[in-house]
């Protein structure tokens, strides 16, 4: 009953590759992000959606696209992946764009690209 | 059962307070703890504790770890109104990251 899940949890995939990280959440929140996680800790958003429509889209990549078929998933799809495109990846949902309550974040995909 | 637990979920103070957030928690394979401030978009990460009893110092904002404990604090001295926001702590466990639900901080004037 994890309330943001990712998967996979782990992913090790050779450049050049497309891969996908999957979210879904149960909370019945309107909101869902993308972050990524630098070897710094920095948290950088990629995306939000709110009720499946893009709100965020930072300088990120277009080799980055994410689909939400419904409120409640947000997937990321990589195309032609880049070493630097190693890191941590964080999903996260709100329960409407701008609060700052209620935010939860998934635990994680730790992507490596060999 | 929540692994990261943060305390108080809600603060008003005035400017010029000094506040003090708590963040405990129960992981197996603890590697570090993480504080972040949170306004409008990313989190603002603010420190990485990975030894107990070492103070680590940023204007302001201070933190500590006691590993026996598991807990961590934060504290915010001559608090002003651009303090206010949520405190976000994680704990790194094994290759996961562990989120607390954080701390929403609100400064009056």
């Amino acid at each position: 009953d994890t309330a943001v899940s990712q998967t996979p949890k782990y992913l090790v995939t050779q450049m050049g590759n497309d891969k996908s990280i999957k979210c879904e959440q149960n909370l019945g929140h309107d909101t869902m992000y993308w972050y990524k996680q630098d070897s710094k800790k920095f948290l950088k958003i990629m995306f939000s959606y709110n009720n499946k429509e893009l709100i965020i889209n930072e300088t990120v990549p277009n080799r980055f696209s994410p689909k939400s078929p419904d409120k409640a998933h947000l997937n990321l799809h990589i195309n032609s992946l880049e070493l630097g495109d190693s890191a941590v990846y964080f999903c996260a949902s709100s329960p409407y764009t701008g609060t700052l309550y209620g935010y939860t974040f998934g635990s994680g995909t730790r992507l490596t690209v060999v | 059962e929540d692994k990261v637990v943060q305390s108080p979920l809600s603060l008003v103070v005035h400017e010029g307070d000094t506040v003090t957030l708590n963040c405990s928690y129960e992981v197996t394979n603890f590697r570090s703890l993480l504080w972040y401030k949170q306004e409008k978009k990313a989190p603002t990460f603010l420190f990485m504790l990975t030894s107990s009893g070492i103070e680590k110092k940023s204007g302001r904002l201070s933190s500590i770890l006691d590993k026996k404990e598991l807990f961590s604090i934060l504290n915010i001295t001559a608090t002003q109104t651009g303090d206010s926001a949520i405190y976000l702590c994680a704990v790194e466990e094994d290759d996961k990251i562990i989120f607390g639900k954080g701390t929403r901080l609100h400064i009056l004037p």
